[in-house]
């Protein structure tokens, strides 16, 4: 169980374009998830926490109109790149946790962006 | 602000043999919870065993098991009997629920090599 899913697992987009990507909890609930940024060699870098319904909070130095998250229901949350530049390249994980008082996140495969 | 510190940029290991990987971390609350997360190449982030701070035996999973000191702020983790398979990026994280959001916070992770 607690399996987390991510689409599109690789993405390539013009500079410019924006780029959507799906993190979906497929066997339960998910009130809050979680988006990283992960650059090669490196270790996860908490980006943003969505919970279900309200606005997303976000790390400092992390730009909310350029990183759109959307939690429209307890299984999906998105995480939109607007108008995406190559420094945006990197890649990007979500997780999930079942609910409040429980600790375990369950992470999804992660979605490799390249923007050309 | 909770820190999490892994000091071991990269570690190998006979296949077979034990190998333990360290973690510290910074905090001044005494309820939370540590994790150790596997990452293989595949990216996909998997549980490897979890700690809760208010009990005072350490958790074990088969061949993986920590050694918690609390005190010491201090939780590394021991596998036994490695693998090739273990081969992976191993990241210690922190989490305190007493935050919103419960986000955790990891360490720059350990690159683990287990040679046959």
């Amino acid at each position: 169980g607690a399996v987390v899913s991510q689409h599109p697992s690789r993405v390539i987009c013009k500079s410019g374009t924006s780029v959507k990507i799906e993190c979906r909890s497929l066997d339960f609930q998910a009130t809050t998830m979680f988006w990283y940024r992960q650059f090669p060699k490196q270790s996860l870098m908490l980006m943003a926490t969505s919970n279900e319904g309200s606005k997303a909070t976000y790390e400092q130095g992390v730009e909310k109109d350029k990183f759109l998250i959307n939690h429209a229901s307890l299984t999906l949350s998105t995480l939109t790149v607007t108008s995406a530049h190559p420094e945006d390249s990197s890649f990007y994980i979500c997780s999930a946790r079942m609910g409040q008082g429980i600790e375990t996140q369950y992470f999804g495969p992660g979605t490799r962006l390249l923007v050309l | 602000a909770q820190t999490v510190t892994q000091s071991q940029p990269e570690m190998s290991v006979q296949e077979a043999e034990t190998v333990t990987l360290s973690c510290t971390y910074d905090t001044s609350e005494s309820n939370y919870y540590l994790f150790w997360y596997k990452q293989p190449p595949s990216r996909q982030m998997i549980l490897v065993i979890r700690q809760e701070a208010y009990k005072q035996q350490n958790a074990t999973e088969n061949r993986f098991s920590v050694n918690f000191q609390k005190a010491a702020k201090s939780f590394s983790l021991k596998i036994s009997d490695s693998q090739l398979g273990d081969t992976a990026m191993y990241f210690c994280a922190f989490m305190n629920p007493q935050y919103n959001n419960n986000d955790m916070r990891f360490g720059a992770g350990t690159r683990l090599t287990v040679k046959p």
